[in-house]
């Protein structure tokens, strides 16, 4: 099945900087990359995705950017501010039989220092 | 627009208690519909999927079980609970086949003593 890793665990920034967290997955079928910022006792919020047949997507602040030959995403937060300060997910889809499976990373704990 | 609705928010169980969690979403029809499970500080993990009216695809063996008796609703059911049981327990939607996109409810903390 597939295998999603997640760097860094932590990451601290002070406000005003730009945050990266990147992924990798396992399974080159993968065609489908969302990411999820999760607030403490909150549910997973779907921030941005992107397509295997798309390099780059942005929308405001954030952006992703996908490699299909090295198998890695990222999300890129720029002009960071203390709400961005959560924890967030990428994850990895393969499509199935009428069903997209989501397999998530272990998460990174994004701390906006003020 | 679409809605999803978990209940009960929070949950206090004894090892050994039946459980049953419901899900239900509103606002569409014919969803594919996701039970995950997130224990304290770690990731999510994918426990069941349903792609319509009787239909469970189960990822992880467990004493865990799901089922989907009407179009809009998914339950999640335990016999008898296990303190490995405890986590944040989340329904997730998606209303496209083809899109991938997953929404989550608010989600059920459940606390196994």
């Amino acid at each position: 099945g597939e295998n999603v890793e997640q760097h860094p665990s932590t990451l601290s920034v002070q406000e005003g900087d730009s945050a990266v967290i990147k992924c990798t997955y396992s399974d080159s079928a993968s065609n489908y990359f969302p990411w999820y910022k999760q607030e403490l006792g909150k549910r997973p919020q779907l921030i941005i995705d992107i397509r295997s047949n798309v390099g780059e997507k942005k929308d405001q602040r954030i952006a992703v950017t996908l490699n299909k030959t090295a198998k890695h995403f990222s999300l890129h937060i720029t002009e960071t501010q203390p709400e961005d300060s959560a924890v967030y997910f990428c994850a990895a889809s393969i499509p199935g039989a009428g069903s997209y499976q989501l397999t998530f990373g272990k998460g990174t704990k994004l701390s906006v220092i003020p | 627009s679409q809605t999803i609705h978990q209940w009960p928010a929070t949950l206090v169980q004894p090892v050994g208690s039946p459980l049953s969690l419901e899900c239900t979403v509103e606002g569409t029809s014919n969803p594919n519909l996701y039970w995950y499970r997130q224990a304290a500080g770690r990731g999510l993990q994918l426990l069941f999927y349903s792609v319509g009216i009787g239909q469970i695809s189960s990822e992880v063996p467990q004493n865990l079980s799901a089922s989907r008796p009407q179009d809009r609703q998914f339950i999640l059911s335990s016999k008898k609970l296990l303190l490995s049981d405890s986590g944040f327990y989340l329904c997730a939607w998606s209303v496209l086949r083809d899109s991938g996109e997953q929404y989550f409810g608010p989600g059920t903390r459940l606390t196994v003593t």
